[in-house]
């Protein structure tokens, strides 16, 4: 089972580039990486998801060294409404269980305008 | 565009009340999950329901149990609040593949 390490916060300031590292040294070689966003009072949504290399959307990119031990969630030129907890969850592409799926505790990430 | 709903966003009850939270979704997935929410302690699964009236305990099940007679529902039901469950219980769906799990709003729930 894949154990994730995230900071607990990081501080921004408007248009910079944030990056948030997720620690998984245990990571299977059938596991994936996932990205969710939380805003106050709703619920995770996703945001990237990547198995090696570097995936890109139009929100933000996802880099996993070929070792894939860690992830960094890259986004662009951040925003105030960028603020938001950020989670990162280790888990196969498609399981009939959910035993295998492990959250991070999340990453307070505060953009300051 | 996919939905879950869960059927409170607030509730307050008493210790020893019996609670159900509903969880309803719209996009004909297979996997659904409970999940409950505290300061500093990121997401911890309860419960997870891979088809119909079929359930996995998850990480802290003690004091809560799940019923899942039709797909699209999923209930949490803790059989005796107390007020160590007060927390922020999230809902979520997936269909099998892709892991994208879609969450509800969330229900705040305050046990006195």
């Amino acid at each position: 089972l894949a154990k994730t390490t995230q900071p607990i916060s990081m501080d921004s300031y408007e248009g910079q580039e944030v990056n948030i590292t997720c620690s998984h040294n245990n990571i299977a070689t059938n596991d994936y990486i996932t990205w969710y966003q939380q805003f106050p009072s709703q619920g995770p949504r996703f945001i990237i998801q990547g198995y090696k290399t570097k995936v890109t959307n139009e929100v933000a990119s996802l880099f996993i060294p070929a070792d894939r031990k860690s992830s960094t969630l890259s986004l662009p030129r951040v925003s105030l409404s960028d603020t938001a907890v950020y989670y990162c969850l280790v888990g196969p592409f498609s399981s009939g269980s959910a035993r295998q799926l492990t959250f991070g505790s999340g990453t307070q990430l505060t953009v300051l305008p | 565009d996919v939905k879950v709903t869960q059927s409170s966003r607030y509730l307050v009850k008493r210790t020893g009340e019996k609670v159900f939270l509903e969880c309803v979704q719209d996009m004909d997935h297979e996997n659904m999950f409970w999940y409950r929410q505290d300061p500093g302690l990121g997401l911890r699964l309860i419960y997870f329901s891979y088809d119909v009236k079929m359930k996995e305990k998850g990480d802290i099940p003690e004091g809560y149990s799940v019923s899942r007679e039709k797909k699209e529902r999923f209930s949490l039901i803790l059989e005796s609040a107390s007020t160590n469950q007060t927390s922020m219980y999230l809902c979520a769906s997936r269909s099998v593949g892709p892991e994208t799990q879609y969450f509800g709003p969330g229900t705040r729930l305050l046990v006195l």
